[in-house]
């Protein structure tokens, strides 16, 4: 069973709106969360890292973390179609190994 | 930002085939990683290290072996192919072994096993 799981598979938003992704765990070990972002023909990049509970703002993307109910979303406000991407959500619970478990990903898609 | 490069970048191959997936870091980071990627499960972690001449295994190991021969450099090796393992991979370096460490991954190298 993945132990990371995104919401929605994919999602299409109107350039200029709001993109809201998912991601929940079922390991109550994981402590520490990242949002990943692939562009076509690309390998993923760091997009933002959360760690706390509570928000955490870069430019027009924000991470919510809420470490009870596992769960950590990313909102994208503004979305420009240079944001059209494979997003994964990320964690772990760290220690030595680094290790991530990476969710399968949301297909986000911004419309002109 | 961190470089990793990787080749090749396509290679086709056929059942019970030999194949080596090469991987470079230049940024003096400890930490190496091969991960596959496949539509509906994400990115599966295969085999990492820790430096040189180390090798931890992942979460899918099977039908993989793996090498770190330098800091900079770690392979991945399928020593007889099955199409199973049709896949794009991916390799990724990280500076400490640390929870708070991110990932940088390399380009990618899309794998064809007839």
């Amino acid at each position: 069973q993945q132990k990371v799981q995104q919401s929605p598979e994919s999602l299409s938003v109107p350039e200029g709106g709001m993109a809201s992704l998912n991601c929940t765990s079922s390991d109550r070990n994981f402590q520490y969360f990242w949002w990943y972002r692939q562009h076509s023909g690309e390998g993923p990049k760091a997009l933002m890292s959360i760690f706390s509970d509570g928000d955490k703002k870069e430019g027009r993307f924000t991470a919510h973390l809420n470490k009870a109910s596992l769960h950590v979303s990313l909102h994208i406000r503004d979305s420009q179609p240079s944001d059209s991407a494979l997003y994964f959500c990320a964690a772990n619970t760290g220690g030595l190994s680094g290790k991530l478990t990476f969710g399968e990903g949301t297909q986000v898609t911004v419309i002109s | 930002e961190a470089a990793v490069t990787q080749s090749p970048r396509n290679k086709v191959t056929v059942t019970g085939g030999n194949v080596t997936l090469s991987c470079r870091q230049t940024n003096s980071h400890n930490y190496m990683y091969w991960y596959r990627q496949d539509t509906g499960h994400g990115l599966r972690l295969i085999h990492y290290s820790y430096g040189a001449g180390n090798l931890q295994i992942g979460d899918v190991p099977d039908g993989y072996k793996a090498t770190r021969t330098t800091q900079e450099d770690f392979f991945l090796l399928l020593e007889l192919a099955s199409p199973s393992q049709t896949s794009l991979y991916f390799c990724a370096s990280s500076a400490r072994d640390w929870g708070e460490d991110t990932q940088y991954f390399g380009p990618g190298t899309r794998l064809l096993v007839l």
